[in-house]
């Protein structure tokens, strides 16, 4: 069935400097690919979307890419503050098979200060 | 506009009993998805209801159902409860029924299995 992996599942890095994670999905129908932030005793929010006819789309200080041959796409936060620590999960639907989106496992962003 | 509601937030259960969480969707929202979240396995797709009608469920057993009432308000239910049944559980809504957009989650119901 369909699968998306998400690595790293736990990333650490200096304020100031960048973070990037990465998934892969296996269902070639995918067509859209967003990314959301879940931050302590919250439910997950999005951060940014992708749909299959873009290749890279940037807000401020995130980026996200997409390769759809590789089926590969990634995050990329710039500038990083303490304020991104949080879990981040990719994800990836398609609307064949049915209407679901399916999530990576997360990763676990550490902003030091 | 009020967002995703799910209650309760918080309960703990016994082995073999039986549970029922509820969420009531964002106003006009028709599409509503549950996930469960546990550590280390990120958001397990669990259905999806779309005007009352489920239109894809996720690698759970039977023990999982849920539905979704002409309000667009959802509800799950497990029955004959197991340890590994202990996690969050998310319900989202999405505004169209179509390819992708955004889900709106709530804040979950956490429960706990003894």
């Amino acid at each position: 069935g369909e699968n998306v992996e998400q690595h790293p599942s736990t990333l650490s890095v200096q304020e100031g400097d960048s973070a990037v994670i990465k998934c892969t999905y296996s269902d070639s129908a995918s067509n859209y690919f967003p990314w959301y932030k879940q931050e302590l005793g919250k439910g997950p929010q999005l951060i940014i979307d992708i749909r299959s006819n873009v290749g890279e789309k940037k807000d401020q200080r995130i980026a996200v890419t997409l390769n759809k041959t590789a089926k590969h796409f990634s995050l990329h936060i710039t500038e990083t503050q303490p304020e991104d620590s949080a879990v981040y999960f990719c994800a990836a639907h398609a609307a064949t098979g049915g209407f679901k989106t399916i999530f990576g496992a997360g990763t676990r962003l550490f902003v030091k200060a | 506009k009020a967002g995703v509601t799910q209650t309760p937030r918080y309960l703990i259960k016994t082995r073999g009993q039986q549970v029922t969480l509820s969420c009531s969707p964002i106003s006009g929202h028709r599409s509503v998805s549950w996930y469960q979240q546990t550590p280390g396995q990120g958001l397990q797709f669990l259905f999806e209801y779309f005007s009352e009608t489920q239109r894809n469920k996720g690698n759970f057993p039977g023990r999982f159902s849920g539905r979704q009432f002409s309000n667009s308000r959802s509800e799950m239910n497990v029955s004959t409860l197991e340890l590994g049944d202990s996690a969050l559980y998310l319900c989202a809504s999405r505004a169209g029924g179509g390819e992708g957009g955004e889900l709106f989650f709530g804040e979950g119901s956490r429960l706990t299995v003894l």
